[in-house]
């Protein structure tokens, strides 16, 4: 069964940092998310992308955030300066867009800023 | 703006006892709703979904919902609790009308199976 994998599972990065989160959506599904959640706290939503630019993207999602979709299958989260506050499990997602509705998620990256 | 909110933080309870976790949405139109688990250091796994079908809906491992659009609700069921069963579950929306819309999740539910 097709599934989103996403590497690496863990990373440890010195505040300041750059951190590259790579994600490999479900093959033929049209959009994509990322998603954190901060130890015992809920997931949150930060940015989905569609058509090769971002459709919607949270306050969380400020200028040191960025996404790429740099071919046909990986899809990145770039952390330009990482802050202690960053230190959270991101999840990428994918949806097929073809009139279904849920999404798929990866196991997920803990991210660990120090 | 859509929300979701989950009653308790932490349910307990015993093997062969039923599972209730609760989930009320706030929306202007009926949303399309899901639920997901997550494992201990795992990602989120659709348990199942809501999409304006049937309002009892049937998802895996045993786990119900149903969707009371009069009560906004649509709190997650299993009449025989297994010690497998616990995990994180969360109860999330999507705006029906954005084909592409983001989740909106709750707090999430702890529920922890005692033998």
């Amino acid at each position: 069964e097709p599934e989103v994998t996403q590497t690496p599972s863990h990373q440890v990065t010195q505040m300041g940092q750059e951190v590259i989160l790579r994600c490999v959506p479900i093959s033929n599904h049209l959009y994509f998310y990322w998603y954190r959640q901060i130890l015992g706290q809920k997931v949150e939503f930060l940015v989905s992308f569609y058509n090769n630019e971002i459709s919607e993207k949270s306050e969380i999602f400020d200028d040191q955030f960025s996404v790429e979709r740099p071919d046909g299958s990986n899809f990145t989260l770039k952390i330009r300066s990482t802050k202690l506050e960053d230190s959270a499990m991101y999840f990428c997602a994918s949806l097929s867009g073809q009139g279904a509705r849920e999404q798929y998620f990866g196991p997920g990256t803990r991210l660990t800023v120090t | 703006a859509q929300s979701v909110t989950q009653l308790g933080s932490h349910v307990s309870v015993s093997e062969g006892a039923l599972v209730l976790l609760r989930c009320n949405y706030s929306s202007s139109v009926p949303p399309y709703l899901f639920w997901y688990v997550q494992y201990p250091n795992q990602g989120l796994q659709l348990l199942l979904k809501y999409t304006s079908a049937a309002t009892l809906v049937k998802g895996i491992n045993g786990f119900e919902a149903e969707f009371k659009k009069s009560e906004t609700s649509f709190h997650l069921t299993k009449p025989s609790a297994h010690m497998s069963d616990a995990a994180e579950y969360f109860c999330a929306v999507t705006p029906f009308y954005n084909q592409g819309g983001k989740l909106i999740f709750g707090q999430g539910t702890e529920l922890s199976v005692k033998p």
